[in-house]
């Protein structure tokens, strides 16, 4: 069965603190993205990575980075948490070379920054 | 940048009654695909449409693809309290990454 886990369901953090969410997907995938998910917002685009090392700037990429040292591990990064932070996260998995592929997506971390 | 919106962002129905949600591209799209996010849960994939008025079923959900492949919609029929969640749509143009819509909140009374 398809597998997107992600490090923490619920994380409270304070504002200026790092924080590292992770996303571990065992289904060998190329494509793995990180998504914010904010009421009436949808869901948005903070970066993408199509291989090992690779990252793109998704939509919303600002107080955020991401690492992926393999290829089966995508890390979100904030370097110093905000208020404006405290959001759903969402990590997704996709097969193949193009934007098409159905996504595959964690069960989330919500993070609240206080 | 692309644009998908949703309309409408919430829709409360009496169960049994049908519900239909609609996204809007504000450029042509190469796929629409479609996504249920149960209340506490993640999106799951429900299906993709690729040609130009497409029509897919899936029991009592309808997915349409309009002629210009810059909108769709998600007809259901007579709603089920299984039916609850959001429902967002996602597009994307060539081989570029999948731009999600708003979502529409489907809320069921039963």
């Amino acid at each position: 069965d398809v597998k997107v886990t992600q490090s923490s369901r619920y994380l409270v953090k304070r504002t200026g603190e790092k924080v590292f969410l992770e996303c571990v997907q065992d289904m060998d995938h190329e494509n793995m993205f990180w998504y914010r998910q904010d009421p009436g917002l949808g869901l948005r685009l903070i970066y993408f990575s199509y291989d090992v090392k690779m990252k793109e700037k998704g939509d919303i990429p600002e107080g955020y980075s991401v690492s992926r040292e393999k290829k089966e591990r995508f890390s979100l990064i904030l370097e110093s948490a905000s208020t404006n932070q405290t959001s759903m996260y969402l990590c997704a998995s996709s097969s193949g070379t193009s934007g098409r592929a159905e996504q595959f997506f964690g069960p989330g971390t919500r993070l609240t920054v206080l | 940048g692309q644009q998908v919106m949703q309309i409408p962002q919430y829709q409360h129905v009496q169960e049994g009654e049908d519900f239909t949600t609609y996204c809007n591209s504000s450029t042509t799209l190469s796929n629409i695909q479609w996504y249920k996010q149960r209340p506490g849960g993640h999106p799951v994939f429900l299906i993709q449409l690729v040609k130009s008025g497409e029509v897919k079923k899936q029991k009592r959900l309808t997915f349409q693809f309009g002629e210009a492949k810059k909108n769709s919609s998600l007809h259901i029929t007579a709603t089920q309290t299984t039916d609850v969640g959001t429902y967002f749509c996602a597009g994307c143009r060539g081989n570029e990454k999948l731009t999600f819509g708003t979502g529409t909140r489907l809320t069921i009374i039963p």
